[in-house]
């Protein structure tokens, strides 16, 4: 597609279940980020990826949270056994590679809602 | 480590300049962005700026650089109730592989 997209866009989950959310960034992007954005805050880096492989997951709030990609394209960030915390939307976005052009797109998100 | 801070609110009147400030910690920054999140919508990049420039301008928007005091500014000339949204500094640095943002600056425009 044209830009990111992101599904769902919409989740309400129970606690205690797992989610999986899933990213496909824009074509020929090798650079793939998400980050979480709660209510009233601003937006929170939580792992990045280069192809495949993820050189930065610093931002991980626990070993709930874990994310992969494959074929160097779409990406799923699963959270396990969720958490009321945990309630938040969650962006992705995609890159070129690092260099002088490294805008970064963003998908719409998807709102999750943890009751 | 690398932090981007910004001012959480702004409020001005409709026909007037806003000014959104921010500061970074990282000295080796490459670029430096503006995204605007507008209610219920996705980020956009509104303009950023190379490490090398001290000033942009574009149309109604005009981005400051001070690499010394590492403070970046956004100005919106003659402000509509349109430009209310949250405004988001970020950096990429040297060596880096992620963007960091701030918290956002929401800006509320009085007609």
């Amino acid at each position: 597609g044209a830009g990111v997209s992101q599904s769902p866009s919409n989740k309400v989950t129970e606690k205690g279940k797992d989610v999986e959310l899933r990213c496909d960034p824009i074509s020929g992007h090798t650079a793939l980020y998400w980050y979480r954005q709660s209510l009233g805050q601003g937006l929170e880096f939580l792992i990045y990826f280069q192809g495949n492989s993820a050189p930065d997951k610093s931002g991980l709030p626990s070993d709930r949270f874990s994310a992969e990609r494959t074929g160097g394209s779409v990406s799923t960030l699963t959270i396990q056994r969720t958490q009321q915390e945990d309630s938040a939307v969650y962006l992705c976005a995609s890159s070129h590679d690092r260099g002088p052009d490294t805008e970064a797109f963003f998908g719409q998100g998807t709102r999750l809602t943890v009751v | 480590g690398e932090d981007v801070e910004q001012s959480l609110f702004l409020s001005v009147r409709e026909g007037d300049s806003s000014v959104i400030n921010c500061t970074y910690t990282d000295s080796s920054s490459t670029y430096l962005y503006w995204y605007k999140q507008e209610p219920g919508a996705g980020l956009q990049l509104l303009t950023y700026i190379f490490s090398n420039m001290d000033m942009k301008q574009d149309q109604r928007l005009t981005v400051l650089l001070n690499k010394k005091d590492k403070h970046l500014s956004l100005r919106i000339a003659d402000t509509q109730t349109g430009d209310s949204a949250i405004y988001f500094c970020a950096e990429t640095y040297t060596g880096g592989f992620k963007t960091i943002f701030g918290a956002g600056t929401r800006l509320f425009v009085k007609a």
